[in-house]
């Protein structure tokens, strides 16, 4: 299975935005690449996903390089409630129909006031 | 519209016991896999139930077994429990309508499980 590659832990100010990187370089051209991020505490939480094209919805931005080597989400303006773990992850797919989420290590969001 | 329920919320065990869990999917959802979360790491996946089969499993021993019921709830069962069975095991639910998978899958807040 192709793998993600994520910071540690970044840090962000309150209300400016946050760029999250991910590399996945052995992506193949049918991997979805999927975000979720896990809050303390709580079980993992989905904040969306693309194929090719960049993708926004009310949570956040996903900006997919061109070669999809490589994407970013975009958190456009950060609160605390933001402060997460925050997951790349590219879709397995399970038997004929079904997938699984390959989760990493993931990035440690840090927000300050 | 309640979310996915996982239950109980924590459990103490000691090595070479078994312990049952149990979760509740999204209404509407039929399909349920179950990921183990150690301390740190992110969750891993262990096995997914659809049509009440086992679908795919992870790498994970045959100590850990599943069952989905009609009702498509599920239970994650691991016998003979060992000191690295202790994590946060999260069930997550999801719907395959028409043998397409839509993508999202919804977590629960997880069970810890703690093996003495």
């Amino acid at each position: 299975d192709a793998k993600t590659t994520q910071p540690n832990s970044m840090e962000s100010n309150e209300e400016e935005p946050v760029h999250l990187p991910c590399n996945h370089s052995t992506i193949s051209g049918t991997d979805y690449i999927h975000w979720y991020r896990q809050l303390p505490s709580q079980g993992p939480e989905y904040v969306i996903h693309g194929l090719t094209s960049n993708v926004n919805n009310r949570m956040a931005s996903l900006a997919i390089a061109e070669d999809r080597k490589s994407s970013t989400l975009i958190l456009h303006r950060a609160t605390l409630r933001d402060a997460a773990v925050y997951y790349c992850i590219l879709r397995a797919r399970v038997g004929n129909s079904g997938y699984a989420l390959n989760f990493g290590k993931g990035t440690s969001l840090l927000v300050t006031p | 519209d309640a979310g996915v329920t996982q239950s109980p919320t924590h459990l103490i065990k000691t090595r070479g016991q078994q312990v049952t869990l149990r979760c509740s999917p999204k209404s509407g959802h039929d399909t349920v896999s179950w990921y183990q979360q150690a301390l740190g790491q992110g969750p891993q996946f262990i096995f997914q139930y659809y049509e009440e089969e086992e679908r795919q499993r992870g790498n994970f021993p045959d100590r850990f077994s599943g069952h989905q019921f009609p009702n498509y709830s599920s239970e994650l069962n691991v016998n003979a429990l060992l000191l690295g069975d202790s994590a946060l095991y999260l069930c997550a639910s999801s719907l395959t309508s028409g043998g397409r998978f839509t993508d999202t899958q919804y977590f629960g807040p997880g069970t810890r499980l703690t093996v003495l």
